[in-house]
């Protein structure tokens, strides 16, 4: 069973533009919500992350937007750039359980 | 701190050998996490240890691989013996427990022929 759905699989992306990849969840457990930037031959690497109490943060150009009742919550690349172009993952912790969703690979045409 | 440190980073084997990943943790953190990660499965947690001990190994995929932790800055990965359908990166992480985040290698990447 998936415990973290995330969407698009597949993401193209003109430089400037805004890039946005959404996460579901269902156990309302889950206390952390970290975003993962993998770049090929690279392990992922922690980007932003948000806890459920608020609603929005905010680093440079990345945002997490999380909507607790809705149970989600999305990441916005704002201004893209080709240096972006990598695979996404969002992830929920609940303790030591980390959930991964299946990842977004992000493509941002020059 | 030099991060999560994982060797090899590229291992080739023949089908039927044993292969041990390795794998040293931040100093300090007392979880720690091995994935696989395919193209068509995304990553796949494996198993994860909190301060040596083995907390959830339902992801193990079957009795070929086995994981071990004998102390807070190492731990290995065990495949005997290997089967090309194994092919995949092998990533190890660390955390702290209750801080979140965790902290990934760069992974070693298992080839078995």
């Amino acid at each position: 069973q998936q415990q973290v759905k995330q969407s698009p699989q597949s993401l193209i992306v003109q430089k400037g533009g805004i890039s946005i990849i959404n996460c579901a969840y269902e156990n309302t457990a889950f206390d952390y919500f970290p975003w993962y930037q993998q770049f090929p031959g690279k392990g992922p690497a922690l980007l932003i992350a948000i806890r459920p109490d608020v609603s929005e943060k905010k680093e440079g150009r990345f945002t997490i937007s999380f909507n607790k009742s809705a149970k989600q919550f999305s990441l916005h690349i704002m201004d893209s750039q080709p240096g972006d172009s990598a695979t996404y993952f969002c992830a929920a912790i609940s303790g030591n359980q980390f959930y991964f969703g299946t990842g977004t690979s992000l493509t941002v045409i020059p | 701190d030099a991060g999560v440190i994982q060797s090899p980073r590229h291992e080739v084997t023949e089908m039927g050998q044993e292969v041990t990943l390795r794998c040293k943790p931040i100093s300090g953190h007392n979880s720690l996490f091995w994935y696989r990660q395919t193209m068509m499965r995304g990553l796949e947690l494996l198993i994860y240890f909190n301060n040596n001990v083995p907390i959830d190994d339902s992801g193990m995929p079957e009795d070929r691989f086995s994981a071990k932790m004998p102390n807070a800055s190492f731990s290995t990965l065990k495949i005997q013996p290997s089967e090309p359908r194994d092919s995949a990166v092998y990533f190890c992480a660390s955390s702290f427990r209750g801080r979140g985040e965790a902290f990934f290698g760069q992974g070693t990447r298992l080839t078995v022929v």
